[in-house]
């Protein structure tokens, strides 16, 4: 069972407009999300973060919004450029003791903008 | 470059090979991972290491075999492997402190035949 979803596999967003990426979580005991970009033949880097004692993070243009009682999360690009064409991983972490924190991902989304 | 180094980047063994994948970090981190990701799968946890002592093994066929001989170094190894092994093997690591996030490496794609 997933718990942390992302249930669209790509998305074709116009150069210059808003890209909205979605995550869903199951899991209530999360209390960090993050965000990474994977170009191909590279590995996943990180975008941004949100703590779940937050709503929102900003970061240029980017920015993460967590609702924590739909347990749903997005990232927001604005404005889309065709150099953002990749696949974004949702991630979720939940604190646990006596061992390396653990990122669970989703099976993210290819971004694709167009020119 | 990321900081976290994998080598070889392509990988194609037969199914009675032995072969290792090797990760290397030079970024004071004190956890390392591997990740499997299969096409239009998230990626899967297989092995975490926290100040070289593995601290998580997720039910990972025992064909992989993690080492870690340093906090720098982290090699999985692999041994009659079947063809739905075949994938990017991820290593990353973390300072523990997960708003720093992990820091990945580029991965092996790995191709069983």
């Amino acid at each position: 069972d997933q718990q942390v979803k992302q249930n669209s596999p790509s998305l074709s967003v116009q150069e210059g407009r808003i890209s909205i990426l979605n995550c869903d979580y199951t899991n209530s005991m999360f209390d960090y999300f993050l965000w990474y970009k994977k170009y191909p033949a590279e590995g996943p880097t990180f975008l941004i973060s949100i703590s779940s004692i937050k709503d929102k993070n900003e970061d240029g243009r980017f920015t993460v919004f967590l609702n924590k009682s739909a347990k749903h999360l997005s990232l927001h690009i604005v404005p889309s450029q065709p150099g953002d064409s990749a696949v974004y991983f949702c991630a979720a972490s939940a604190f646990s003791s006596g061992s390396a924190r653990q990122l669970t991902f989703g099976s993210g989304t290819q971004l694709t903008v167009l020119p | 470059e990321t900081g976290v180094t994998q080598t070889p980047r392509h990988l194609v063994m037969g199914m009675t090979n032995k072969k290792s994948l090797k990760c290397e970090q030079h970024l004071g981190h004190n956890a390392m991972y591997w990740y499997k990701q299969s096409a239009k799968k998230p990626l899967e946890l297989m092995f975490v290491y926290n100040f070289k002592e593995q601290t998580e093994n997720n039910s990972v066929p025992s064909r992989f075999s993690p080492e870690c001989p340093n906090s720098s170094h982290l090699f999985l190894h692999l041994h009659t492997l079947q063809p739905e092994d075949s994938a990017l093997y991820l290593c990353a690591s973390s300072q523990d402190r997960v708003n720093y996030g992990y820091t990945f490496g580029s991965g092996t794609r790995l191709t069983v035949v």
